[in-house]
Order: C-alpha cells, then sequence, then structure tokens
C-alpha cells in the first residue's frame, strides 16, 4: 500500500526567509512520482513540483525546490525566499505506476503562514 | 486557455437525495479525476476517467459513480445523500501520462443536511 506522511500540521516563517515543509512516503512500487501542490483559502489545488523517482537531480521550479533522498523516502519541500502570498495548506503527494497504485494520493497536508 | 471548471460551485441537499457534480477539463485534456477533501479525511481519490473509460477507483461504496462524455467533460453522481457526503469535491484533469500534474478546478462545495 501507498502512504504520504506530513507530519507538520502548521509551520510559521516570516518573510523573505526558507522554509522546509516535511513529507516521508512508503511504496512497494520501483518507479513513481512525487507532487506538491499548494492550496489557498479558495480552494483550488494548483501544482508546484515534480520529482520523478528515478529522476538523478533534484527538481526545481522558481523559488521551490524538492530534497528528494530516495533511501530515506523524504520528498522535502523547501521554498526560498518566502512572500506573504505563500501562505497556503501544502500538500505532498504520490502516484505509483502499477494498476492499484496509478491514482494521486495526499498526505495529510501542512498550513504555513507567512509573517511579515 | 480556460482552466478546470467545476460547477456549481455550492450545493446544500438533503439527507437521501442525490446530486450530480459537473466537470469541465482544459481543452484537450483526456483525463479526469475526482477527489473528495474533508477536514476529517483529507483528500481522499474517487475515480479517474480517461477516453470515456475508468481508469481506477478508490475505496468508496457505490454510492459514488462517475461517467465521461465524449468531449472529455465529466460528472460525478452520488446517491442516497448522507450527512457524511458533505465535502469539498474537486475535479482535475491532465493530459493522461502518469507523471503529468494535474490541474484542478476550485471545487463544489457539498452540503447535507
Amino acid at each position: 500500500a501507498q502512504k504520504i506522511t506530513q507530519t507538520q500540521p502548521g509551520m510559521f516563517v516570516q518573510e523573505k526567509e526558507a522554509v522546509t515543509l516535511d513529507c516521508t512516503y512508503d511504496t512497494s512500487d520501483p518507479s513513481y512520482g512525487l507532487f506538491w501542490y499548494k492550496q489557498p483559502s479558495s480552494g483550488e489545488m494548483i501544482f508546484l513540483i515534480y520529482q520523478g523517482s528515478y529522476d538523478q537531480q533534484n527538481a526545481t521550479e522558481g523559488r521551490y525546490s524538492l530534497n528528494f533522498q530516495k533511501a530515506r523516502k523524504s520528498a522535502n519541500l523547501v521554498i526560498s525566499a518566502s512572500q506573504l502570498g505563500d501562505s497556503a495548506m501544502y500538500f505532498c503527494a504520490m502516484r505509483g505506476r502499477s494498476y492499484n497504485t496509478d491514482k494521486l494520493i495526499f498526505g495529510t497536508g501542512t498550513r504555513l503562514q507567512v509573517f511579515p | 486557455k480556460a482552466g478546470v471548471t467545476q460547477t456549481p460551485r455550492y450545493l446544500i441537499k438533503t439527507r437521501g437525495q442525490q446530486v450530480t457534480l459537473s466537470c469541465s477539463p482544459i481543452s484537450g485534456h483526456r483525463s479526469v479525476s475526482w477527489y473528495q477533501q474533508t477536514p476529517g479525511q483529507g483528500l481522499q481519490f474517487l475515480f479517474e476517467y480517461f477516453s470515456e473509460t475508468q481508469r481506477n477507483k478508490g475505496n468508496f461504496p457505490g454510492r459514488f459513480s462517475g461517467r465521461q462524455f465524449s468531449n472529455s467533460r465529466s460528472e460525478m453522481n452520488v446517491s442516497t445523500l448522507e450527512l457524511g457526503d458533505s465535502a469539498l469535491y474537486l475535479c482535475a484533469s491532465s493530459f493522461g501520462g502518469d507523471t503529468e500534474k494535474l490541474f484542478f478546478g476550485s471545487g463544489t462545495q457539498l452540503s447535507v443536511l
């Protein structure tokens, strides 16, 4: 079975500082993908970054980077230079490649609050 | 390019009724997935459709069903509503590859009284 664990229910960070949101996962699939999504109060889920399990380098997308440690089964999101608009819920998600794991499953989320 | 459109945005129903939610994917996208989001259970996968065929489904009772039309638009139906069905229902679309990011709509907030 696949599982995503986000142990930080809430995080605070000061504007312009960097913050790391933790995510660990469990899967028996040899190949899988990891995703991070942001959900503002409006409700819409916004894609941030993707990491494939066989990708050699950590993914980066602008101010977002994914610290992928395959042996530890962790996929932490790093947001550099936080902005007030980064305040939102952040979800880590995973998708496997076999029939019963070929669906996106989400962690419980971390609420990030950025203060001036 | 228009995003994923879900209608209605809000819905209030009573126990025992049925409800149909609609999702229009981004033009060209052939995969549509549905998710239920509640404070207690978080985000849970309902089902995914690709080219009018259900490709995968989550662990929900048979009261939850869906379909996809030839233009990729999708509907989700919940029959015999229960109080616990109150949730934000999110629809997402993509071209269909398993490494692709999903584009989500703003959701339909369903309240069952």
